[in-house]
């Protein structure tokens, strides 16, 4: 299948600094990505859906202008945790696909920690 | 609003036993559904993505079946290992246009012991 790497796999940063992760899809063209938070043993969540080019839809109850996703190009998108707090301390996925009738892949995940 | 149940949360079987994971819908109208593992602390793997118009996809010992008028599918794990201990989740996309976001159940974890 066609591989999504997702990038740090882990990090731990200040409260109040921001951290960015990257999603990219290796070996095909994403058109749509999307940004998923799982807190733990619950199931994922969605946050916020990202379109090549144009800006993210974001899902109720997500705070755009603190998660702030970027889709410049068609094989990365990139959510950046703005003055990240412990409370958003979480494991963030991406995933990504390249056409309607495509399979969703997913990247490995984030492990944020916010001390 | 799509929701998504899987049952039972939790299963542990010994080694060798054959299993059924179920997940239900509430809302028929989807475009497709998958079934995912997920180790620890990882991303997830996709098992088997099943269209609305198909009734199941197999893939070695891995059967997924899919009843979408009942709002229902399984996934039967044969002769089950100890590397299959993971959890594993179903999810639901709603529709064939651009978007089509995944609803996630709340998983089963699944653990084999020898």
């Amino acid at each position: 299948g066609a591989v999504v790497s997702q990038h740090p796999s882990r990090v731990i940063c200040k409260s109040g600094t921001s951290v960015k992760i990257e999603c990219r899809s290796l070996d095909f063209q994403a058109t749509t990505m999307f940004w998923y938070r799982q807190f733990p043993k619950q199931s994922l969540m969605l946050m916020a859906t990202s379109n090549e080019g144009s800006k993210a839809t974001y899902e109720q109850g997500v705070e755009k202008d603190k998660f702030l996703i970027n889709h410049a190009s068609l094989t990365l998108s990139t959510l950046t945790v703005t003055s990240a707090h412990p409370e958003d301390s979480s494991f963030y996925i991406c995933s990504a696909r390249g056409g309607a009738g495509s399979e969703a892949f997913f990247g490995q995940g984030t492990r944020l920690t916010v001390v | 609003k799509q929701e998504v149940t899987q049952i039972p949360a939790a299963l542990s079987v010994p080694e060798g036993e054959n299993l059924v994971l179920n997940c239900s819908f509430t809302d028929s109208a989807i475009y497709n559904l998958q079934w995912f593992r997920q180790d620890p602390g990882k991303g997830l793997t996709s098992l088997l993505l099943i269209q609305s118009s198909q009734r199941e996809q197999t893939s070695g010992r891995l059967n997924a079946s899919l009843d979408k008028s009942s709002g229902r599918s399984t996934l039967y794990i044969a002769a089950s290992q100890p590397g299959d201990s993971a959890t594993y989740l179903c999810a639901v996309r709603p529709d064939g246009t651009s978007y089509g976001k995944l609803t996630f159940g709340q998983g089963t974890i699944l653990t084999v012991h020898p």
